[in-house]
């Protein structure tokens, strides 16, 4: 089966410091992932999406980037955090006939 | 562009009373829907699905929705909610059916459940 892993869970940063946050699926082939962002009291605003090994494409212009170096890995950065990039980040992925997103357990990070 | 919105914010209920969370969506052509499910602090759970077919879609833990089309609407329902249904529903809608690409979720702003004793 399908499995999903994404760490960490929680995080404090400093602003100006860099970010790293890793996702990585199992049990299944070229996958698409998905990176997401809830901010407190609000929906799900997608940030990246990737059909495949190096392809990545934005939604959001913004303090983000994203790569996906192997298949089943998907990587969340940013050089230099802001306050405003506080919030809940999920890792999705979804199957190339699928239609469902199945997504990680999300880390939270709280820049300080 | 597509959008989804889900009205309430937030519904209180008490425990073994029905409920109903709202969801439309603006789109002219076919779409497929969903609803999710977050726990506090937890990733998101799919509940149920519409693709086609029947407008009657049954999930898990007793929740179903039903697509009207007319009325481009996908609310969610359960007969008797429980303690346990405590959390936040999102509403989301896949627009792009025929591309073979990545399929974007779009989200709706979610609403929040909360079951009271």
């Amino acid at each position: 089966s399908q499995t999903i892993h994404q760490w960490p869970a929680t995080l404090v940063q400093p602003v100006g410091s860099p970010l790293s946050l890793e996702c990585t699926v199992e049990g299944t082939s070229n996958p698409n992932l998905y990176w997401y962002r809830q901010a407190a009291g609000r929906g799900l605003q997608l940030l990246f999406y990737s059909v495949g090994i190096g392809q990545i494409s934005s939604e959001v212009p913004q303090n983000l980037s994203a790569s996906r170096p192997q298949d089943r890995q998907f990587i969340l950065s940013s050089k230099k955090l802001l306050l405003s990039d506080s919030g809940f980040y999920l890792c999705a992925w979804g199957g190339r006939v699928s239609t469902e997103a199945f997504f990680g357990q999300g880390t939270r990070l709280t820049v300080v | 562009a597509q959008s989804v919105t889900q009205l309430d914010s937030q519904v209180p209920v008490f425990e073994e009373a029905p409920v109903e969370l709202r969801c439309n969506y603006s789109s002219s052509v076919s779409v497929y829907l969903f609803w999710y499910v977050q726990y506090p602090n937890q990733g998101l759970q799919l509940l149920l699905k519409y693709l086609s077919g029947s407008t009657l879609v049954k999930g898990i833990n007793g929740f179903e929705a039903e697509f009207n089309k007319s009325q481009t609407s996908f609310h969610l329902r359960k007969p008797s909610v429980h303690i346990s249904d405590t959390a936040e529903y999102f509403c989301a809608v896949i627009l792009d059916i025929s591309s073979g690409s990545a399929r974007q979720l779009t989200f709706g702003s979610g609403t929040q459940l909360t079951v009271l004793p």
